[in-house]
């Protein structure tokens, strides 16, 4: 099972791109990168996800180099209410449902 | 609808008290999950069930008890909890697969006296 790391903390200030990276040196052939985004006192919510190279959608790119032992969560022109905990999850294609989180990122956008 | 639902919000018991905690969802999803978060801590993944069968168990203590009586609700019986089991309860469901896009209901604030 991969495990990963995350920074603990990062701040930015509003309209800022910010860049949070994921390490996962064991990853496995079969394993996504997914990430989440959780508020206090709610669940985590869905933000991107990836198997190489790069996603992007309408809130996030997600940039995966070819070794995949890591990954880089981008969002651009952060505001106040992106302040938030992101989780990293790297996850096994054939492991059924066996997700694991992080111990996350907790981003501060200050004005 | 795109929402998953859990009863109740907030939860407090005893330790001797048998209680449980609900979660719905109606997307057609075919994997529901439970997970409990201490504060601060990322999210622990405790039960999977996939097709109404348990697939996953992390080495849940007996005292939580989980159930899914059909493919839209989940529930996790509790009994005998102890105060360390104080929590967020998070209940999430997933289409079917592995790399299904996991959405999560608001959670139960459990308190155990």
């Amino acid at each position: 099972l991969a495990k990963t790391t995350q920074p603990i903390s990062m701040d930015s200030y509003e309209g800022q791109e910010v860049n949070i990276t994921c390490s996962h040196n064991n990853i496995a052939t079969n394993d996504y990168i997914t990430w989440y985004q959780q508020f206090p006192s709610q669940g985590p919510r869905f933000i991107i996800q990836g198997y190489k190279t790069k996603v992007t959608n309408e809130v996030a790119s997600l940039f995966i180099p070819a070794d995949r032992k890591s990954s880089t969560l981008s969002l651009p022109r952060v505001s106040l209410s992106d302040t938030a905990v992101y989780y990293c999850l790297v996850g096994d294609l054939y492991n059924f449902n066996k997700f694991y989180f992080g111990s996350g990122t907790k981003l501060n956008v200050k004005p | 609808d795109t929402e998953v639902t859990q009863t109740p919000k907030h939860l407090v018991m005893g330790m001797t008290n048998k209680k449980s905690l609900k979660c719905e969802q109606h997307m057609g999803h075919r994997a529901m999950y439970w997970y409990k978060q201490k504060a601060k801590k990322p999210p622990e993944l405790m039960f999977v069930y996939s097709y109404e069968k348990l697939s996953i168990n992390e080495s849940v203590p007996s005292r939580f008890s989980p159930e899914c009586p059909n493919s839209s609700l989940l529930n996790l019986h509790l009994h005998a909890l102890q105060p360390e089991d104080s929590a967020l309860y998070l209940c999430a469901s997933s289409p079917s697969g592995s790399t299904d896009t996991q959405y999560f209901g608001p959670g139960t604030r459990l308190t155990v006296l």
